[in-house]
């Protein structure tokens, strides 16, 4: 079953706004991550929040994580058109911190 | 340069026969994984090793197998029992000290698209 959910399933937006991605999940983790995936290529990794942290950037990128609601979401900044990706959370779950659990993923399309 | 090696890139298989589906690295990492895409859709995770010669099944895990004899070799067989084996299927690794604390960044190979006949 998956371990994360992202919302919204896809997301269109004019280049230059700002985009936010939300995750939510299930159980107790030790982290979590977030990835990119270009269309039919491999996952590229973004940024990992530890569960004792709240918020972490890096560059463009902000993500936030609340450990009360089991969710995390993802901001990227000034959007261009190269962010047009599908994005995806990743969990590392405590009881087995390798199992790495992927959510459904978001759309993001960035109109020019 | 280091890396993820997923081979081949699009696999043809006719209906009862099984297919391996191969990954190498370069990275040094103890821990490799296999996930199963469908279009549209996120990663589920089939199988996983954490060291040589022990790997753990994850959630989609019937009509696959796997094998760990090497460091850096962990290939996929998908069996004729896997009633639809169609799906992009992506192998990846993480750094061994991380992976244990839960804080490895994992490192994905480029895919192999299996398509059924």
């Amino acid at each position: 079953s998956q371990q994360g959910e992202e919302d919204p399933q896809a997301l269109s937006i004019q280049e230059g706004e700002n985009a936010t991605m939300n995750c939510s999940y299930k159980t107790s983790i030790n982290n979590l991550q977030w990835y990119r995936q270009n269309s039919g290529r491999g996952l590229v990794h973004l940024i990992l929040i530890r569960s004792n942290e709240r918020e972490k950037h890096s560059g463009r990128l902000r993500v936030t994580l609340d450990t009360s609601k089991k969710s995390s979401s993802l901001l990227i900044t000034a959007s261009r058109a190269a962010d047009t990706a599908s994005y995806f959370c990743a969990t590392g779950r405590y009881s087995s911190a390798s199992k790495i659990i992927f959510g459904s993923g978001t759309r993001l399309s960035i109109r020019p | 340069d280091g890396g993820i090696t997923q081979s081949p890139k699009y696999l043809f298989r006719k209906e009862g026969q099984n297919v391996t589906l191969s990954c190498e690295q370069n990275l040094n990492h103890d821990a490799m994984y296999w996930y199963r895409q469908d279009p549209g859709q996120g990663l589920r995770l089939i199988y996983y090793s954490q060291i040589v010669n022990d790997f753990q099944k994850g959630d989609i895990a019937e009509g696959y197998s796997v094998s760990r004899e090497k460091k850096e070799s962990f290939p996929l067989t998908v069996t004729s029992a896997q009633k639809n084996p169609t799906a992009f299927y992506l192998c990846a690794s993480s750094n061994p000290g991380q992976a244990g604390s839960g804080t490895g960044e994992l490192f994905f190979g480029e895919g192999s698209r299996l398509t059924v006949l």
